[in-house]
């Protein structure tokens, strides 16, 4: 079975830009997350879904962030304005038995 | 409250040696999971081990072993004769079953692990 696969895996973008972030999680896994992570503050939960509807989005930074779970294969989570701030590898993981796999991560560059 | 420390920041070590990363959790809940992750210097988190709360059987992969012990609330994780290929930052995480926090992840801090030729 295929791991959880995110896209795109770089993006470099000027400030100000959208930026969508993309997400299809292991199949049959009921909830999904998204993360942030920084050298400064490491891995923060940004939001979680469970079956496609968002359970917890009190890490999301502020209203620029939004994240979508149209269905139970595909996720978004788009920056709208981009700032420099927002640069951080983003990731996604599904849970299956108690256990988040996690995606390769997408390295976001706003410049 | 819900916490996990990882209290070695950074480790490093020589090939061969043994090595073992200190977890120490703090949970109310009386049903919980205890997790171990790598990421490797490439970034990706590999998920390596889930514990659950009424399993205290040590285990062992290889070279990796892993000793969870409730009683002084530890989760330590013990690579044998180590190798290069191992440096990497390892996390070790908690999830309980309190429905308030909805089973999230609750993360420690990481140590980083370096282990040189």
């Amino acid at each position: 079975d295929a791991g959880v696969i995110q896209s795109p895996r770089h993006e470099v973008t000027e400030m100000g830009q959208e930026v969508t972030l993309r997400c299809k999680p292991i199949s049959g896994h009921n909830s999904l997350f998204w993360y942030r992570q920084t050298m400064m503050r490491g891995l923060e939960l940004l939001i979680y879904f469970n079956n496609n509807v968002p359970i917890d989005d009190s890490g999301m930074p502020e209203d620029r962030f939004s994240a979508k779970m149209p269905n139970a294969s595909f996720s978004t989570l788009k920056i709208q304005p981009s700032e420099p701030r927002d640069s951080a590898v983003y990731f996604c993981a599904s849970r299956g038995r108690e256990t988040q796999y996690f995606g390769p991560g997408t390295r976001l560059l706003v410049l | 409250a819900q916490k996990v420390t990882q209290a070695q920041t950074e480790i490093s070590v020589v090939e061969k040696e043994d090595v073992t990363l200190d977890c120490v959790y703090e949970t109310r809940d009386t049903t919980y999971y205890l997790f171990w992750y790598k990421q490797p210097p490439s970034g990706e988190l590999v998920f390596l081990i889930r514990r659950n709360s009424f399993d205290e059987q040590n285990e062992i992969s290889g070279r990796y072993s892993w000793n969870f012990q409730k009683s002084t609330s530890s989760f330590n994780f013990t690579i044998t004769a180590s190798q290069v290929v191992d440096s990497a930052v390892y996390f070790c995480a908690l999830s309980g079953e309190n429905a308030g926090n909805n089973r999230k992840l609750i993360w420690g801090l990481g140590t980083s692990l370096a282990v040189n030729p």
